[in-house]
């Protein structure tokens, strides 16, 4: 079966400093990527997309993520992290067509100003 | 644009009893999607409506059901409710009409405590 895996589970940064989250996911074939973000009490938020084209993709609020078909990975990045960073990211994948999304186990971002 | 609308946000129900669960998606998006989020077990896909027909079902028991009306809300039902059923449940909307999947919009939640 289909499966994400998110390698880190929780990341303490400090304002200014370099983010990149790991995610792998086990399909082969065809697949459409997403990294979601919930802030603290808000709802789940796309951050970014990839369904196809160029595997380097960027999102909302200056994050990015790249696709390696190669390494099944899927990572997020960001440079500079501030503190309104702070929330949980959710790596996932469509999974069997349609609208079913895998999600990873998430990462908790936590930025200490 | 509204986004997509999760009533109600908190229940408290008590174990045996059965609960409903409502969503209203974006307008114009015809699948809404159904998500369980606890602290041990994550984000894990329930079931997936599209034009009122069920396109997608997760790995629930029986006790899980849902359904979608013809102005694309969706409700989700769990009978005799068990205390490892307290969790977020979230929706999700989107237009549905990508077989590889489109955007999923995200509903608040609602956060349902069995006791």
């Amino acid at each position: 079966a289909q499966s994400v895996s998110q390698h880190n589970h929780h990341v303490i940064l400090s304002e200014a400093a370099s983010l990149e989250l790991g995610c792998n996911y086990s399909y082969g074939g065809t697949v459409n990527l997403f990294w979601y973000v919930q802030y603290p009490g808000q709802h789940l938020q796309l951050l970014l997309k990839y369904f196809s084209g160029d595997p380097l993709v960027k999102g909302i609020k200056g994050f990015e993520a790249e696709f390696i078909k190669s390494k099944f990975s899927f990572n997020l990045r960001k440079p500079s992290v501030q503190w309104s960073d702070t929330a949980e990211y959710f790596c996932a994948v469509i999974s069997g067509g349609y609208n079913k999304l895998i999600f990873g186990a998430g990462t908790r971002l936590a930025v200490h100003p | 644009k509204a986004g997509v609308t999760q009533t109600p946000r908190y229940l408290i129900k008590t174990r045996g009893q059965q609960v409903t669960l409502s969503c209203s998606p974006i307008s114009g998006h015809r699948s809404v999607s159904w998500y369980q989020q606890t602290p041990g077990q994550g984000l894990q896909f329930l079931f997936e409506y599209f034009s009122e027909t069920q396109r997608n079902k997760g790995n629930f028991p029986g006790r899980f059901s849902g359904r979608q009306f013809s102005n694309s809300r969706s409700e989700m039902n769990v009978s005799t409710l068990e205390l490892g059923d307290s969790a977020l449940y979230l929706c999700a909307s989107s237009t549905g009409t990508d077989s590889w999947g489109t955007e999923a919009f995200f509903g608040q939640g609602t956060r349902l405590t069995v006791v």
